[in-house]
């Protein structure tokens, strides 16, 4: 029973260079997140889908991009890394928008970037 | 406009002392309220949700919150701490009139000392 998988889980990247966060869910659910979690800030939404097709800004979007590319998989995109951006990165999924569940999260994905 | 505030970055407790972590919210309609749980190196799991049912909520690991409107609180209460309760934990609150996209709090971290 996976629920939510990010990968890579770790990864260094250097000023300037891009990558992409992957991750998918096998629960079904139509609405998934992406969060980036600093110290002493809390989780704060980068972007987020409420549905297949459909993609919106959270608080803190710039730098990067986002794609829903089918009900299982939303990725976030990083164009040019800043150390700005280093942070712990984490993809959430729940069921509709509509709907007063939890979140399901992903372990992380843990990025440095030098 | 929701918002979350933790009060109290860390919170340290002896192994069997009253453990109460403190969230207080802000929504402009009735609130869905919730507590998350982030051990090291993990994502973060639901303890426990209110969602306009009964006042005192009752999670998991013997946790539990209480909805006080007047107070504007969803504090978190266990009675007998565990050195295995040692971690962060989120409050967060999802609004009934929008998109339910939860908004964190900055985290508490919980320590036990034996």
């Amino acid at each position: 029973n996976a629920g939510v998988t990010q990968t890579p889980k770790f990864q260094v990247l250097k000023t300037g260079q891009s990558m992409t966060l992957q991750c998918a869910q096998d629960m079904n659910h139509n609405s998934m997140y992406w969060y980036r979690q600093d110290p002493g800030m809390g989780l704060r939404l980068i972007y987020y889908s409420a549905s297949e097709g459909t993609t919106d800004k959270g608080e803190v979007p710039n730098g990067y991009n986002v794609s829903r590319l089918n009900k299982r998989e939303f990725s976030l995109r990083l164009e040019s890394a800043a150390p700005s951006q280093t942070s712990v990165y984490f993809c959430a999924s729940k069921p509709g928008t509509v709907n007063t569940g939890e979140l399901f999260f992903g372990e992380g994905s843990r990025l440095t970037v030098l | 406009a929701q918002s979350v505030t933790q009060l109290g970055s860390h919170v340290s407790v002896s192994e069997g002392a009253l453990v109460l972590l403190r969230c207080n919210y802000s929504s402009s309609v009735p609130p869905y309220l919730f507590w998350y749980v982030q051990y090291p190196n993990q994502g973060l799991q639901l303890l426990l949700k209110y969602t306009s049912a009964a006042t005192l909520v009752k999670g998991i690991n013997g946790f539990e919150a209480e909805f006080k409107k007047s107070e504007t609180s969803f504090h978190l209460t266990k009675p007998s701490a565990h050195m295995s309760d040692a971690a962060e934990y989120f409050c967060a609150v999802s609004d009934s009139g929008g998109s339910y996209i939860p908004t964190f709090g900055r985290g508490t971290s919980l320590i036990v000392h034996p």
